[in-house]
């Protein structure tokens, strides 16, 4: 199984900041990770897919990066509805989910 | 109206089998780059993809569950179907209905139903 390990757990910022989540596979996964938004009570969103690409209708203020076993997803300039759960997910092998990283207000 | 919504009992007896249905409109069912899948969140807990199935019936399941579910499609009533069977506590979580993107370079989990919430207890 491809396991994947989300850093930080948990993150305060304020609105403005721009906020970085990396993502990590336990092996390759070329560019098969996509990002999620979850909001309480909500179902996930997504936001990025295959690493990279920006999913029609998220602000650009979104923008991942990454290959192989480390990905990125960053926030250049937090907004009020940003505060939320995120989740990355490889579709290289099967399906698998990071662990969440928690998006907290300052 | 919804892409996919979910329905089925927001109760079941620990031993017995959960049963799911998702209904897909709005998109249609039988569009060849496209899975229809399961993914479930136990409260305040992390994401657990249970499984997919194509309109022409191929499935894969999460190996961790594999002996337990059954998907199944209709495509004559436009909706995907979901049995866990031996369900204890653990079991309980919402259950999203998802639409699941499958080609060579984009694979993603693009719609989602609301979720509907299964307690297992007696």
């Amino acid at each position: 199984d491809i396991q994947m390990t989300q850093s930080p757990s948990s993150l305060s910022a304020s609105v403005g900041d721009r906020v970085t989540i990396t993502c990590r596979a336990s092996q390759s996964i070329s560019n098969y990770l996509n990002w999620y938004q979850q909001k309480s009570g909500k179902a996930p969103k997504l936001l990025i897919y295959s690493a990279s690409s920006l999913q029609s209708g998220v602000p650009s203020r979104f923008s991942g990066s990454g290959s192989g076993t480390d990905f990125t997803l960053t926030i250049s300039s937090l907004q009020p509805e940003d505060f939320a759960t995120y989740y990355c997910q490889q579709s290289y092998n099967y399906r698998t989910f990071g662990q969440g990283t928690k998006l907290e207000i300052k | 109206q919804l892409p996919l919504q979910e329905s089925g009992p927001g109760l079941v007896k620990p031993s017995e089998t959960l049963s799911l249905s998702c209904t897909v409109s709005v998109v249609s069912i039988s569009d060849s780059s496209y899975y229809w899948g399961w993914i479930r969140q136990p409260p305040g807990k992390d994401l657990e993809w249970i499984g997919s199935i194509h309109y022409n019936g191929h499935t894969y399941y999460n190996p961790s569950l594999q002996s337990r579910v059954t998907l199944s499609v209709d495509t004559s009533k436009k909706q995907v179907s979901l049995n866990l069977s031996s369900v204890t506590a653990a079991d309980t979580a919402v259950y999203y209905c998802v639409r699941d993107q499958w080609e060579l370079l984009v694979r993603r989990f693009d719609f989602w139903g609301q979720g509907i919430l299964v307690t297992v207890s007696s």
